[in-house]
């Protein structure tokens, strides 16, 4: 993997179900995953900086965890709610400290 | 503490005007980040600027595509000569601090979106 890739690329589940989703990076040279949450018309907003392999955090019902030795991250949200419909960015960093961004995953929660 | 602002948040030019992005980072943050998402696409980095210097250029078209950030205000995005093609959001984004791990957070502003008639 050279880049940063996103699975599944759009997903939609009812209130109340649990849900995860992948991102992928390359593990040689890792230094750090960054997980953002981007609303329609709104700004990316920064959920996670993940640099320990194994480190798992938390805010709230949503949940990330790494392993960096096979390159992968997963997200995951407990009990999704409708405000948690957006899409789901992982980015991983550049030679300068620029992200390179997935495509992310599109999350639906229909009520 | 305001956030990153960028103005406008909508901006419309013909072909072959020149467009003018705003990027006013976070008080404190002194690196500025612009990206840009074309339709159906992700976020793509274009340019890292520290004050009055360019870090990092190489995801900038070569052609008719500048950025600056001087000692006093906003960052600024310059296309000259707009095509269709330069349609898009662009977003900018600001950090504190940064080192080649990229393990600070960066902060995004709202975006501004380029349509070009």
């Amino acid at each position: 993997i050279l880049n940063v890739e996103q699975s599944p690329q759009s997903l939609h589940v009812q209130e109340g179900d649990s849900t995860n989703f992948t991102c992928s990076f390359p593990s040689s040279n890792f230094y750090a995953l960054h997980w953002y949450r981007w609303e329609t018309a709104k700004s990316p907003e920064a959920l996670f900086v993940m640099t320990l392999n194994g480190d798992e955090k938390k805010k709230g019902r949503i949940s990330a965890t790494l392993n960096t030795k096979e390159g992968y991250s997963y997200l995951y949200i407990k009990g999704s709610q409708p405000e948690d419909s957006a899409t789901y960015l992982c980015a991983r960093p550049g030679s300068q400290g620029n992200l390179i961004f997935g495509k992310g995953t599109k999350l639906s929660v229909k009520p | 503490n305001a956030g990153v602002m960028q103005n406008p948040r909508h901006l419309v030019r013909r072909r072959g005007q020149e467009a003018r992005l705003r990027c006013s980072p976070m008080k404190g943050h002194s690196h500025v980040y612009w990206y840009r998402q074309l339709p159906e696409e992700g976020l793509k980095f274009m340019v890292y600027l520290q004050k009055e210097n360019i870090i990092d250029e190489s995801g900038m078209p070569k052609e008719r595509f500048s950025a600056e950030f001087p000692k006093e205000g906003p960052s600024i995005l310059r296309i000259q000569q707009v095509v269709r093609g330069d349609s898009a959001a662009y977003f900018c984004a600001s950090s504190p601090l940064t080192a080649s791990s990229g393990s600070y957070e960066q902060y995004f502003g709202p975006g501004t979106r380029l349509t070009v008639t």
